[in-house]
């Protein structure tokens, strides 16, 4: 087991609404990655956040925000809610090192279904 | 544009037998060749990962073969058991960490 936890592990929203995710970063970690992994696929990164600032973003839409805070937990915000987000979200954290993390622990995600 | 392929999809070997999974990427910036298993309701769990730099890298039963010009890479189970039937997924990052992962190999290991 990793020192990666996330919340809720499920959740079911509507269309249109908005969400918010939680992730607790093993110790130590000073690096948080967001994925998405629909049903059958892999992992899909949305984004990336090294001392509280963005640092990359996949091809996602600006509907899709992050935060990291000071003691290096994480949130993830999705508004106005499709259909197609209906997925897993995966939060991952690493040690960045200043050369780039590598190692990724990944949490055991959020089910997130949207109706 | 998918840039990690992986095949195949599902695999199914005895108990004993040697499983393998490939992949092939695209981008030459690919620095890092991680594998991770994930099995149902947990998130992924990084296995083994190589550098472009080294053509083998061998862990216990899980072995990975690097082909730096054919821009190719395979995970090899050895002795494969049943504990091994799980979803495995390559994957490749750029120096910035960003992981672009393959769509995965379900496995399932016979008794």
């Amino acid at each position: 087991e990793t020192g990666v936890t996330q919340s809720p592990t499920h959740l079911i929203k509507t269309r249109g609404q908005q969400v918010t995710l939680r992730c607790s970063s093993q110790s130590g970690h000073n690096t948080v990655s967001w994925y998405q992994q629909a049903l059958g696929q892999g992992p899909q990164f949305i984004f990336q956040y090294y001392r509280e600032e963005e640092n990359g973003r996949g091809n996602f839409p600006p509907r899709f925000s992050g935060l990291q805070f000071p003691n290096y937990s994480s949130e993830l915000n999705v508004n106005a809610l499709e259909l197609d987000d209906s997925a897993l979200y995966l939060c991952a954290s690493s040690w960045d090192d200043g050369t780039g993390p590598e190692k990724l622990f990944f949490g055991s995600g959020t089910q997130l279904s949207v109706l | 544009q998918q840039q990690v392929k992986q095949s195949p999809q599902s695999l199914i070997v005895q108990k004993g037998g040697i499983s393998i999974i490939n992949c092939a990427y695209e981008n030459t910036a690919f620095d890092y060749f991680p594998w991770y298993q994930q099995f149902p309701g947990k998130g992924p769990a990084l296995l083994i990962a190589i550098r472009p730099d080294v053509s083998e890298k061998k862990e216990g039963r899980f072995t990975i073969s690097f082909n730096k010009s054919a821009k190719q890479f395979s995970l090899h189970i050895m002795d494969s058991q049943p504990g091994d039937s799980a979803t495995y997924f390559c994957a490749a990052n750029t120096n910035a960490g960003k992981s672009t992962f393959g769509d995965g190999t379900t496995l399932t290991v016979k008794p």
